[in-house]
């Protein structure tokens, strides 16, 4: 079974410039997640997607931050304009359900300079 | 406020030196405890998950056991492969979200 895919592993840009990462989930999972992990901290919950719905994005920064998840599988994240704080290791996880166990990407580590 | 530490931060073994992980959690309502360990550039991959005071899970090595106020990761004889951070996540009572703890990053010597 093909696992979280991520693209890409790695970005480094400039503050102020934008930025987009994709996640194609596991198939026929319902459920999508975009964490955000800081070095030497747990994920930290951006976003949360219910097939093409969102279940909760109470902690991401909509002024600089959106997310999308069309026909409810591949889902995208953007930063527009990003920080020096944003620098971070952004991981894509994907379940079945709402309480289900999560399954982690590889994550796309962010470099802002 | 629902919270999860884990201890210690950091945990250096020998080689076949056995050891436990905490985790500690003060929620309304467990949902779920769940471990995960995560090696360097990569994310976090699914270990036990745990819902009852009393519950023990085994893999390999590894045993989870859960009360109701704590979990512990035994590490049994333990091998240079086994190093990674080992994080403890749990959902609580209608929330949807996992809460997560810092993690312990474990080193074991050849």
């Amino acid at each position: 079974e093909a696992g979280v895919a991520q693209s890409p592993r790695y970005k480094i840009i400039e503050k102020r410039q934008s930025v987009a990462f994709w996640c194609n989930p596991i198939s026929g999972h319902a459920t999508l997640y975009w964490y955000q992990q800081i070095l030497g901290q747990g994920p930290k919950l951006l976003i949360q997607f219910q097939n093409n719905g969102v279940v909760d994005d109470s902690q991401l920064p909509k002024d600089r931050f959106s997310a999308e998840r069309l026909k409810g599988v591949d889902s995208t994240l953007k930063i527009q304009p990003a920080k020096l704080e944003d620098s971070a290791v952004y991981l894509c996880a994907s379940s079945p359900g709402l309480a289900s166990q999560q399954f982690f990407g590889p994550g796309t580590r962010l470099t802002v300079l | 406020e629902d919270q999860v530490t884990q201890s210690p931060e950091a945990l250096r073994l020998q080689e076949g030196e056995s050891s436990s992980l905490n985790c500690s959690y003060t929620v309304s309502g467990l949902r779920g405890l769940f471990w995960y360990r995560q090696d360097p550039g990569k994310g976090p991959e699914f270990l036990f998950t745990l819902y009852s005071a009393g519950e023990e899970k085994e893999k390999e090595r590894l045993k989870a056991t859960l009360t109701k106020k704590e979990s512990f990761l035994h590490i049994t004889a333990p091998k240079p492969e086994d190093s990674a951070t080992y994080l403890c996540a749990v959902r609580a009572g209608n929330n949807r979200k996992l809460i997560w703890g810092l993690g312990t990053s474990l080193a074991v010597n050849p």
